[in-house]
């Protein structure tokens, strides 16, 4: 079952903050996030694993709620190379596929 | 060194043609997938192929049809190409495929347009 991803688009100025969340009615095992440029392929970020820590990959870091089984990307002091789209995939226990959520519209602006 | 390659990039095609898109990756990896990306963004899983065997086949018409020759090959083939065929394919592959801690990595993806 597909992922709900949180706001659909977001639209920043250079500096501000962002929160994209990503949430699943199924048990998940691990949530993995991806950023995707206009015309690029999608390109991994980081994982968040069940009972895990939180992840950072430069100013972006994540967390995993498992009682809420929510994924959160927090983007701190935008970037404008933080546009894109950010898309969240999940893994149940049997992690056999990696299940996509419909993505988030980020937009940087100077 | 590109990770994982496709080729062609683009392919613009008239309905009812035949078509191939091929897929390659150097990491050493045991686990393909294809996946379709329509306009809308969504990121959907059509197959996936462990060491040439085939693991994940999604609900996808009997018009696609994958093949690996090895596990760092994985081609898409697809017959009688409809309009709502046009979308944005992307190559992936993984170390292992059932780890909940598998990453993917995508190659560039094919534009493939039906006329």
């Amino acid at each position: 079952q597909q992922p709900v991803q949180s706001p659909q688009a977001v639209i920043l100025r250079e500096g501000e903050d962002a929160v994209i969340n990503c949430s699943s009615s199924k048990a998940l095992y691990s949530v993995h996030w991806y950023r995707q440029k206009h015309g690029e392929a999608p390109v991994f970020l980081m994982i968040l694993l069940k009972g895990g820590e939180q992840m950072r990959h430069e100013k972006i870091s994540a967390s995993f709620n498992e009682k809420k089984q929510q994924s959160s990307l927090y983007l701190t002091a935008s970037q404008l190379s933080y546009s894109g789209t950010y898309f969240c995939g999940t893994k149940d226990t049997s992690g056999s596929r990696l299940t996509f959520g419909e993505g988030t519209q980020l937009t940087v602006n100077p | 060194d590109t990770a994982v390659s496709q080729t062609p990039k683009y392919l613009v095609t008239q309905m009812g043609n035949d078509k191939s898109i091929k897929c390659e990756q150097n990491l050493g990896h045991d686990t393909m997938y294809w996946y379709k990306q329509d306009s809308k963004k969504f990121l959907k899983i059509m197959f996936s192929y462990n060491n040439k065997e085939l693991i994940i086949n999604e609900t996808v018409p009997n018009r696609f049809s994958p093949k690996s020759p090895d596990k760092a090959h994985l081609n898409l083939h697809i017959n009688s190409l409809e309009l709502g065929d046009s979308a944005v394919y992307f190559c992936a592959s993984s170390q292992y495929g059932t780890s909940a801690t598998d990453t993917q990595y995508f190659g560039p993806g094919t534009r493939l347009t039906v006329l």
